[in-house]
């Protein structure tokens, strides 16, 4: 079983809809969580971090949930330019903070 | 600019011909690393250094090398590359204060016929 797992998608939605994508992962000892945002053939960026408390930014929203060991992202109002693939990252603890598992991401496209 | 850099961007190789792609960072970061990227298998980490002279294995570090003379730099090396390397690279750099936020190059897509 993947570490951190992803529904690839895509994720096919108008514009205005809201969208909202999971990430399981398997190591119940793992400590931090994010989002990072891929754009076609671009480098990955950190989107932003998930707490257990819930994380807002915008129109995005990640949570936690360490019972069911998932994490998610949601968007509002998608917009076109929201078009990009999504990653779950999850950083476990196995003798120090110093590796980042990264999932296979979720495909979301925008359409008008 | 704060960035990271990677050269080559596109390179096709034949197997065994062994090469090196480069990777440099303006942000003083301790933390570099690299990772390859294959359809549906996500981002795989290769190789860590969490500073000069302090390097360590990732998930999939078979066939590749690394090494860290200087804090800027960090070259992957294939000594025989061969046709299951074929794939996209991304190196990236980071404060160990703050690992999660990586700052990834570009990417260098490399194919080995």
């Amino acid at each position: 079983r993947k570490e951190v797992e992803q529904d690839p998608g895509p994720f096919n939605v108008p514009e205005g809809a809201t969208v909202a994508f999971n990430c399981t992962y398997s190591n119940s000892a793992s400590q931090s969580f994010f989002w990072y945002r891929q754009d076609c053939r671009k480098e990955p960026k950190l989107l932003m971090s998930v707490y257990s408390s819930g994380n807002e930014d915008g129109r995005f929203t990640a949570q936690l949930n360490r019972a069911s060991q998932y994490i998610s992202l949601l968007i509002r109002d998608s917009k076109l330019s929201d078009s990009a693939t999504y990653l779950c990252v999850v950083i476990p603890f196995s003798g120090g903070y110093n590796k980042l598992i990264f999932g296979a991401g979720t495909r979301l496209a925008v359409h008008p | 600019e704060a960035q990271v850099t990677q050269n080559p961007r596109y390179l096709i190789t034949v197997t065994g011909k062994k090469l090196t792609v480069t990777c440099s960072q303006n942000m003083n970061h301790e933390y570099m690393s690299w990772y390859r990227q294959d359809p549906g298998l996500g981002l795989r980490q290769i190789y860590y250094s969490m500073n000069v002279e302090v390097t360590d294995k990732g998930d999939v570090p078979e066939g590749y090398k690394v090494s860290r003379k200087e804090k800027r730099n960090f070259p992957l090396i294939l000594e025989s590359p061969s046709p299951n390397q074929t794939s996209l690279y991304f190196c990236a750099s980071s404060s160990t204060l703050a690992i999660y936020e990586q700052y990834f190059g570009p990417g260098t897509r490399l194919t080995v016929t």
